[in-house]
């Protein structure tokens, strides 16, 4: 059965940093794109990056490009998402999606909430 | 960046009707195409992929087609557990955009 956990949300000030961690089972990490998607409160959903199955390649969103950075281990089945610098309108729940390029499966999320 | 138009907003339906959503693609985007369905409190769920290839465990009820740039799902007898908010999203280049997604409630 897939499994995708994440961890590491909070509240966190206005231009801090927080590191999101997701970990995965069921299935083989290593051979797949893994993304993170996230949901303001009450919004919609907003793709925000995707690394590719060994991490040479990695994709953002252009109001989150030079702040997060998403990455992967591989070895311990594990995607993270480094915000920095983040902003009050980073506030929202972030979920781990994957495998693959559909998004077939979603982490329970993570509340991420920047505010002073 | 691709928009992906959504209609409508919402919808409210009864028991067994028949349902349509559509998303409006600003360019070509091939069968890059999915939808989801996200219950209140919930992670969302693939319900297609590929424009109209039906995710595992999904009810036939559901499914998705293609006119050109207008893609579309459809479920063909409403069910009480049907109600949440859907969204579609275009995988064919990235920024990866999703639509504003449909609230579709029982009437």
């Amino acid at each position: 059965e897939v499994q995708l956990v994440e961890s590491g949300g909070g509240l966190v000030q206005p231009g801090r940093s927080l590191k999101l961690s997701c970990a995965a089972s069921g299935f083989t990490f290593s051979d797949y794109a893994m993304a993170w998607v996230r949901q303001a409160p009450k919004k919609g959903l907003e793709w925000v990056a995707t690394i590719i199955y060994d991490g040479s390649s990695t994709y953002y969103r252009d109001s989150v490009k030079g702040r997060f950075t998403i990455s992967r281990d591989n070895a311990k089945s594990t995607l993270y998402l480094q915000m920095d610098s983040l902003r009050s309108e980073d506030t929202a729940t972030y979920y781990c999606a994957g495998p693959g390029i559909w998004f077939a499966y979603w982490g329970q999320g993570t509340l991420v909430t920047v505010s002073s | 960046d691709i928009q992906m138009t959504q209609s409508p907003a919402s919808l409210s339906a009864s028991l067994d009707e028949i349902v349509t959503i559509t998303c409006q693609a600003s360019q070509d985007i091939g069968n890059w195409l999915a939808w989801y369905q996200q219950k209140p409190g919930k992670s969302p769920q693939l319900l297609i992929y590929g424009a109209t290839s039906l995710a595992d465990g999904v009810p036939s009820r559901f499914s998705g087609s293609r006119s050109g740039t207008q893609y579309s799902l459809k479920i063909s007898r409403l069910q009480v557990e049907d109600t949440g908010i859907y969204y579609c999203l275009q995988r064919y280049s990235a920024p990866y955009t999703f639509g504003a997604g449909t609230k579709l409630e029982l009437k």
